[in-house]
C-alpha cells in the first residue's frame, strides 16, 4: 500500500463545530486530493494541491478549506460543519519526483458524522 | 470537461463465470482512463489504467480492459468470477491538473 494515513479515522461532531482532517504521505508524491464519497455519486473532488502552500478548488469545495504547509501533509477543514457534510473522506496523492504517474493511490479513509 | 458513466449500478453474476461491468467515457482530449476497485470499509485500490500505450490494459487479480475510442468505452472484464472479487467497481479519467473524474460505481456481487 501507498504511505497515506488519514487522521481521524471516525469523527462524531456537531452542527457548526469546526472539523480538521489531516492527510500525511510518505511518498514525497507532489500531488495531492480530498475526495468525498457518497451513495450513488462516487467520488468528487473537493479541493486538491500541486505543491506546498499551492490549492485549488473542486467540484464540491464550498463550505471546505485546505492547507498544506509541508510536502507530506494536507488538511482540509470545515470551518462550521453541516450535516450535508456527513460523508466519507479519501485522501488521495499522485506524481511522484522521479516520473510522471498519473494513477492517485488512496488512503484508507475518514467517516465523518454531523449531527 | 471530462464525464465518466457507469452503465450498470449493480451487476450479479455466479462464481466462475465471466465478468463485464461498463464505462462509457467523455474527453476533450486523448484521454487516460483507470479502473479502481474498493471493499467495504476500505479505500480505492488500482485495478489497472490505460495511458495511450496497447488498447487492451491487463490489471490486477485477472482484470483487463479494453479501450475502444470509436465506442468512447473502457469497459472491465474477467473470465471467471471469484467470491473475493465482491466488491464496488469505479471507473475514472483524468482531466486537467491529474484531476480524475469518477463514475458513480457497479457494485459487483458473486454468487457461490
Amino acid at each position: 500500500d501507498a504511505g497515506i494515513t488519514q487522521s481521524p479515522r471516525h469523527k462524531v461532531t456537531e452542527t457548526g463545530t469546526p472539523v480538521t482532517l489531516r492527510c500525511h504521505q510518505t511518498e514525497n508524491h507532489r500531488y495531492m486530493y480530498w475526495y468525498r464519497q457518497d451513495p450513488g455519486h462516487g467520488l468528487r473532488l473537493i479541493h486538491y494541491s500541486y505543491g506546498v502552500k499551492d490549492t485549488d478548488k473542486g467540484e464540491v469545495s464550498d463550505g471546505y478549506s485546505v492547507s498544506r504547509s509541508k510536502t507530506e501533509d494536507f488538511l482540509l477543514t470545515l470551518e462550521s460543519a453541516t450535516s450535508s457534510q456527513t460523508s466519507v473522506y479519501f485522501c488521495a496523492i499522485s506524481e511522484s519526483r522521479t516520473g510522471k504517474s498519473y494513477e492517485q493511490y488512496f488512503g484508507p479513509g475518514t467517516r465523518l458524522t454531523v449531527t | 470537461a471530462q464525464s465518466v458513466t457507469q452503465l450498470d449500478s449493480h451487476v450479479s453474476v455466479s462464481e466462475g463465470t465471466p465478468v463485464l461491468l461498463r464505462c462509457n467515457y467523455s474527453s476533450s482530449y486523448s484521454p487516460s482512463l483507470f479502473w479502481y476497485v474498493q471493499h467495504p470499509n476500505k479505500g480505492l485500490q488500482l485495478l489497472l489504467k490505460y495511458t495511450s500505450a496497447a488498447t487492451l490494459v491487463k490489471g490486477i487479480n485477472g482484470f483487463e480492459a479494453e479501450f475502444k475510442k470509436s465506442e468512447t468505452s473502457f469497459h472491465l472484464t474477467k473470465p471467471s468470477a471469484h467470491m473475493s472479487d465482491a466488491a464496488e467497481y469505479f471507473c475514472a479519467v483524468r482531466g486537467s491538473a491529474r484531476q480524475l473524474t469518477f463514475g458513480s460505481g457497479t457494485q459487483l456481487t458473486v454468487l457461490p
